[in-house]
């Protein structure tokens, strides 16, 4: 089975700032890497897909970036509403989701 | 507009059975695969399984095999999803899930399941 590593497990972070979140993979994916929002409460949010495709609707200061085994999520101004726990999960073989980086603000 | 609308959740014994459902509408059910996740409380994101538009074929991730079964009524526009022999660790909430060609596109608020005596 493919794991998942995601870090920070928790990130502090101030509004405005620029925020980096990280997957890292277990073995090669060949970028079928997604990235989901999770709010409190709410179902989880498909943000983008295939690595770096940026989901219909969402805004754009949310990216995803990688290669191989290594992931990265971006957020290049962090805005209140942004406040959630974020998932990877890859689709390269078998589904497997990562541990998840909860993003609060500073 | 897509919705899906999870249900059948609640206390359950362990070593019961128990059935969900998930009607979804707005959208043209029998054209998308179709996927089940579960959420135990303060934990991660789990995939548990997915079934094909016409239902001929189904997939679950490897802990999942054996206790859960997916299926669908095309006519009802209904996801189900079988769990039998639960165990205090299927407590989660249960979501259903639209894989559209993005990914999970859309979807359910969520089910929640307690597994209790």
């Amino acid at each position: 089975d493919i794991q998942m590593t995601q870090s920070p497990p928790v990130l502090s972070a101030s509004v405005g700032d620029r925020v980096t979140l990280s997957c890292k993979a277990s073995q090669n994916i060949n970028e079928n890497l997604d990235w989901y929002q999770q709010k409190h409460g709410e179902a989880p949010k498909l943000l983008i897909y295939y690595t770096n495709n940026l989901q219909t609707g969402i805004p754009s200061r949310f990216s995803g970036s990688g290669s191989g085994t290594d992931y990265i999520f971006t957020i290049s101004s962090l805005q209140p509403e942004d406040v959630a726990t974020y998932y990877c999960y890859q689709y390269n073989s078998g589904w497997t989701f990562g541990g998840g980086t909860k993003l609060e603000l500073k | 507009e897509v919705k899906l609308v999870e249900s059948g959740g609640g206390l359950v014994l362990p070593g019961a059975s128990l059935k969900l459902s998930c009607i979804v509408s707005g959208f043209t059910f029998s054209d998308y695969w179709m996927r089940w996740v579960r959420q135990a409380p303060g934990k991660g994101l789990e995939f548990i399984g997915e079934i094909k538009p016409d239902g001929s074929k189904t997939n679950y991730a490897p802990s999942m095999k054996g206790r859960f079964t997916i299926s669908r009524d095309n006519a009802k526009n209904t996801l189900y999803l079988q769990m039998s022999s639960v165990r205090s660790e299927d407590t989660a909430t249960y979501y259903c899930a639209r894989l559209g060609y993005s990914g999970f596109d859309y979807w359910g608020q969520g089910v929640m399941v307690t597994v209790s005596s």
